[in-house]
């Protein structure tokens, strides 16, 4: 089955420090993989994004995530939390059963909350 | 901001009530979708779009209807909802390959948090 596992339901950390959220993923063939963020009462914004080449993307906000195919991991890392950004984040994986030239279906993981204290 | 809008951000109504979500996307992406997000419960993609027509109905109730009558306008109708059906709707864009540039990305909009009485 295909799916996306965010094995921790929050994450602390302290301001400063270096910050990583977890993802495993199962799919069939290459995974294209994506994480979110979402802050309170908004939608999810795009972070990051794998699909081919180096196995560590960066992306938005100072984040960086690191594919891992033998560990079917793609954690997201950065190295000096902030307290902005306390958020929820989501790790999905393109639906790899479906394809289509006109849209792809994402599989999301059920969240993580990370809190960064001052 | 992402490029993609919703209205209104928050809408109560009752039971027996006919309302509609609005989402625009400004993007030119030819891909929209709705999204529903209740608490503790992981995102659930209820409806697709590509190029205008419907392309995935993902076993949700009829009291939502969508509707998209061109690439950068979607609409979710809604009747006769249940108090559980409260929840935040997130609407997405996303390119596809249809235009020789496809992206997999999708990009959301701040969605509209709903409450059923």
């Amino acid at each position: 089955a295909q799916s996306v596992a965010q094995p921790e339901d929050q994450v602390n950390v302290a301001e400063g420090n270096p910050l990583t959220v977890k993802c495993t993923y199962s799919v069939s063939g290459n995974p294209y993989l994506f994480w979110y963020v979402q802050y309170p009462n908004r939608g999810l914004q795009f972070l990051l994004k794998y699909i081919t080449g180096d196995n560590l993307v960066k992306g938005s906000y100072g984040f960086e995530a690191e594919f891992n195919k033998s560990q079917t991991s793609f954690h997201l890392k950065k190295p000096s939390a902030l307290v902005s950004d306390s958020a929820l984040y989501f790790c999905a994986v393109r639906d790899s059963r479906f394809f289509s030239g006109g849209y792809n279906k994402l599989i999301f993981g059920a969240g993580t909350r990370l809190a960064v204290h001052p | 901001e992402t490029g993609v809008t919703q209205t209104p951000r928050h809408l109560v109504m009752g039971m027996t009530n006919k309302k509609s979500l609005k989402c625009e996307q400004h993007l030119g992406h030819n891909a929209m979708y709705w999204y529903k997000q209740s608490a503790k419960k992981p995102l659930e993609l209820m409806f697709v779009y590509s190029l205008e027509e419907r392309v995935e109905n993902n076993s949700v109730p009829s009291r939502f209807s969508p509707e998209c009558p061109n690439s950068s306008h979607l609409f979710l109708h809604l009747h006769t909802l249940q108090p559980e059906d409260s929840a935040l709707y997130l609407c997405a864009s996303s390119q596809g390959e249809v235009s020789g540039t496809e992206t997999y990305t999708q990009y959301f909009g701040p969605g509209t948090r709903l409450t059923v009485l």
